[in-house]
């Protein structure tokens, strides 16, 4: 059971362009979102993230947007670079009971989206 | 550098070997997590701590695996018997509100 799912395995954009990466879920749960870049041989990197109580959250080039009701979350880079090219990750969490709140609790991954910048 | 850090960064090991994997946290988070990564696939989660108390298992951590984090601090994943199907990166991160990987630990059975 899938339950964050990135139908796009690739998305190749020009340098300058913007890049949208795109992720669905299906948990009405989740309720923190996070954005992850990924080079070869490293671990994840943290990008971005935003709470359910949120439509928007920006961070230099980086913008997520939340559509609850879709229940779709997207990465908008703007403008892109070729040091952008890496594989990105959405995650989603469910707040723990303790009210840590952010993503304390387990993350639930996508499959990944390898981005690819051209000069 | 403050960051998350793995032990070793790779692991090569002959199938029924029993392995261990070291993870030091960000020195003030005191959750600590541990996640696994195939091929083509997102990282997925195993297990984790709140200070030294291990709060959730995944089904995905067989009888084989073990995890601790006996001082709060460092925690260890120990993989028994090890079979070919436990290749993979094994991710270690920690949080404060966010979650923070360390490198990985790429372990190959061969």
């Amino acid at each position: 059971d899938q339950q964050v799912k990135q139908n796009s395995p690739s998305l190749s954009v020009q340098e300058g362009r913007i890049s949208i990466l795109n992720c669905d879920y299906t948990n009405s749960m989740f309720d923190y979102f996070l954005w992850y870049k990924k080079y070869p041989a490293e671990g994840p990197t943290f990008l971005i993230s935003i709470s359910s109580i949120k439509d928007k959250n920006e961070d230099g080039r980086f913008t997520v947007f939340l559509n609850k009701s879709a229940k779709h979350l997207s990465l908008h880079i703007v403008p892109s670079q070729p040091g952008d090219s890496a594989v990105y990750f959405c995650a989603a969490s469910i707040a723990a009971p303790d009210n840590y709140g952010g993503a304390t609790n387990k993350l639930i991954f996508g499959t990944g989206t390898l981005l690819a910048v051209q000069p | 550098d403050t960051g998350v850090s793995q032990n070793p960064r790779h692991k090569i090991t002959k199938r029924g070997q029993n392995v261990t994997f070291r993870c030091d946290p960000i020195s003030e988070h005191n959750r600590l997590y541990w996640y696994r990564q195939t091929l083509g696939q997102g990282p997925e989660f195993l297990t984790y701590f709140q200070n030294e108390a291990q709060l959730e298992k995944s089904r995905l951590l067989s009888d084989r695996f073990s995890a601790e984090r006996p001082k709060g601090s460092f925690s260890t994943l120990e993989i028994q018997r090890t079979e070919q199907g436990d290749s993979a990166m094994y991710l270690c991160a920690s949080s404060g509100e966010t979650q923070y990987f360390g490198p990985g630990t790429r372990l190959l059975v061969l």
